[in-house]
């Protein structure tokens, strides 16, 4: 069975450009996540989707990020305008349900923005 | 919201040794706590999790405590290995929500 697919792996980028990231979940996970992980800290979840509906972007900054799951499968995240403190790992999970289902994770993407 | 403690934030322990980390968690509503491995440039790998009515499980070489009086968990590798060197994080969320609360993560290093 394929894992959580993520792309691409690294991303460098000059303050105030664009950059979107691309998950492929597991097939038939219907909860999808995604997680920023700041360096030397644990991740932080930032948005996450029950098939294509969101269902918490609380923690998503909505001025320069947005998330999409048009067909409730494959998911891209995007930061409009970069920020130095952006510079993150962004990772992307899925699972079966959002009960006590284990989450399983990509690999991520390293953002580094100068 | 939930606050995730973690510590210690590095651990280094002798080949054969134990290690163990410890988080505290803030929310009583918290009934899902997991424990995770991440290797350098890899995701994050689930090692072992607990529903709220479990004090204690056991699994090849990992034991998983939970106090929810003390609002304590804790993970114990007997043994270590250098294999075993990664950063751990504990995570817990509440039931029926995929909202995840990670600590900040323990550097655990195992030393021939």
């Amino acid at each position: 069975e394929a894992g959580v697919t993520q792309s691409p792996r690294y991303a460098v980028l000059q303050e105030g450009q664009a950059v979107s990231f691309w998950c492929d979940p597991i097939s038939g996970h219907d909860t999808l996540y995604w997680y920023q992980q700041p360096r030397d800290q644990g991740p932080q979840l930032l948005v996450y989707f029950r098939d294509e509906a969101v269902i918490d972007n609380s923690q998503l900054p909505s001025d320069r990020f947005s998330a999409v799951r048009p067909k409730g499968t494959n998911s891209t995240l995007k930061i409009q305008s970069a920020k130095q403190g952006d510079t993150a790992t962004y990772l992307c999970a899925s699972s079966q349900g959002q009960g006590q289902n284990t989450l399983y994770f990509g690999a991520g993407t390293r953002l580094s923005v100068l | 919201g939930e606050q995730v403690e973690q510590r210690p934030p590095h651990l280094s322990v002798r080949e054969g040794d134990s290690a163990i980390i410890i988080c505290t968690y803030t929310d009583s509503a918290t009934a899902y706590f997991s424990w995770y491995k991440q290797e350098a440039g890899a995701g994050l790998q689930l090692l072992m999790s607990v529903l709220s009515n479990v004090d204690r499980k056991e699994e090849q070489g990992l034991t998983v405590l939970l106090n929810k009086k003390d609002k304590r968990l804790s993970l114990n590798l007997t043994a270590a290995h250098p294999g075993d060197s990664a950063v751990y994080f504990c995570a817990v969320r509440p039931f029926n929500t995929g909202k995840l609360t990670f600590g900040d993560g323990t550097v655990l290093t195992v030393k021939p």
